[in-house]
Order: C-alpha cells, then structure tokens, then sequence
C-alpha cells in the first residue's frame, strides 16, 4: 500500500490564491519531499524536509512537517496558471534504505 | 547536463513481445531507481542500483522483469515476455549520494496490445 495518501486528490482555484495539499504517512520517516508533475513529464523535485525539521521555505512555497501526527502539508501561495499539475509527497522510511516512496497525488488545478 | 535521458519515450508492442527500456543518468550519479506509474497502483519502485550494483529488487512484479546496470552511465529495464497488465509509464530517476532529492528522466509510456 501506498506510504503516503495526500488530500484532496484534486483541487481547482484561481490564479492568485493560495492552494494547500496534505500528506499523511504511516511510519517512521527520515525525510519527506514534495515533487510536481506535469501532464506526460518526468516528476521534478521540489522541496526536500528533514524529519528534525518542523518547516521549510522555498520561494512560494512552504512545508511543514508534523512527525507526532505523521503529516505534512505544501501550500504554494499566489497560485499561478502555471503551477496546474499533479503534486506527490515521497517519504523516505526509517530503515527503509534508500527507498523513496510515494504517495497518491493531488491534482491541482489553478484557473485563469 | 542534459538530465536523465529515456527511450524510447513511447512503445506499443503486442502481447508475448521482449520490450527493452533504457535509462542514461546523470554523469556523477551513483544511485539509480526504476519507477512505474499507473493510474490504478501510482508510482511503484521496482528497483534501484547503487554503483551499478542492484540493492533492493523487491518491487519487481515477477521474473518476467529483469534489470541491469552494466556500466554508471547505462541501464536496461527488460520485460520478456510482455502482457497487456505492463502497460503503465516506466520511470528513470537517478541522483548523487548524500542527498534525498530524485532526478527523473520523462518516462517511457508502454502499452501491450
């Protein structure tokens, strides 16, 4: 089964909001990253957070990490058209090698 | 760098055929994964080498899936004999040691007729 389960699985906005998506896991982690994916790309890295961290900045972008309730969340602030993608969490387990594993997705939407 | 580099980017062969993907990382990356996405499964990893080496295989389906890493700049996901339930996108991705984040090559999309 899948490591992490993000919500919603899909979320339509308008250009200029903010937009917030949500993982949960189920073990222990040593790091989540958040990765975007286009429609018929490669996915492409984002933002990487380890599990001391509690919060990250990366231009519009902010993730926090709440080990004790096994959550984490991205919010991409002043949304643009081109921020329409599909948005995974990834996890790498505790004693889990160097296995990234991913979540479900969340498709986002952002409209003109 | 020019990024990791798949092919073929698309391939459509009829069931029982041998299907070969291949996978070019990025020069200086030790560590390589193959993924692949589906719409009903998501992204599953099937197998990832470290210094040309196979270290975890368990995500491979079965024994009709086999992969090698000959040599740091070459890699080759082989499906023999291919079924219609292989369709999916094969993923790439490769990345250096001592940091978490992936670079993925943009896929191979496999369908089996």
């Amino acid at each position: 089964s899948q490591q992490g389960e993000e919500d919603p699985q899909a979320l339509s906005i308008q250009e200029g909001e903010n937009a917030t998506m949500n993982c949960s896991y189920k073990t222990s982690i040593n790091n989540l990253q958040w990765y975007r994916q286009n429609s018929g790309r490669g996915l492409v890295h984002l933002i990487l957070i380890r599990s001391n961290e509690r919060e990250k900045h990366s231009g519009r972008l902010r993730v926090t990490l709440d080990t004790s309730k096994k959550s984490s969340s991205l919010l991409i602030t002043a949304s643009r058209a081109a921020d329409t993608a599909s948005y995974f969490c990834a996890t790498g387990v505790t004693g889990g090698g160097n296995k990234l594993t991913f979540g479900t997705g969340t498709q986002l939407k952002v409209e003109l | 760098d020019a990024g990791v580099i798949q092919s073929p980017r698309h391939e459509v062969t009829e069931m029982g055929q041998e299907v070969t993907l291949r996978c070019k990382p990025i020069s200086g990356h030790d560590y390589l994964f193959w993924y692949r996405q589906t719409m009903m499964r998501g992204l599953e990893l099937l197998i990832y080498f470290n210094n040309n080496v196979p270290i975890d295989d368990s995500g491979m389906p079965e024994d009709r899936f086999s992969a090698k890493m000959p040599n740091a700049s070459f890699s080759t996901l082989k499906i023999q004999p291919s079924e219609p339930r292989d369709s999916a996108v094969y993923f790439c991705a490769s990345r250096p040691t001592g940091t978490g984040e992936l670079f993925f090559g943009e896929g191979s999309r496999l369908t089996v007729l």
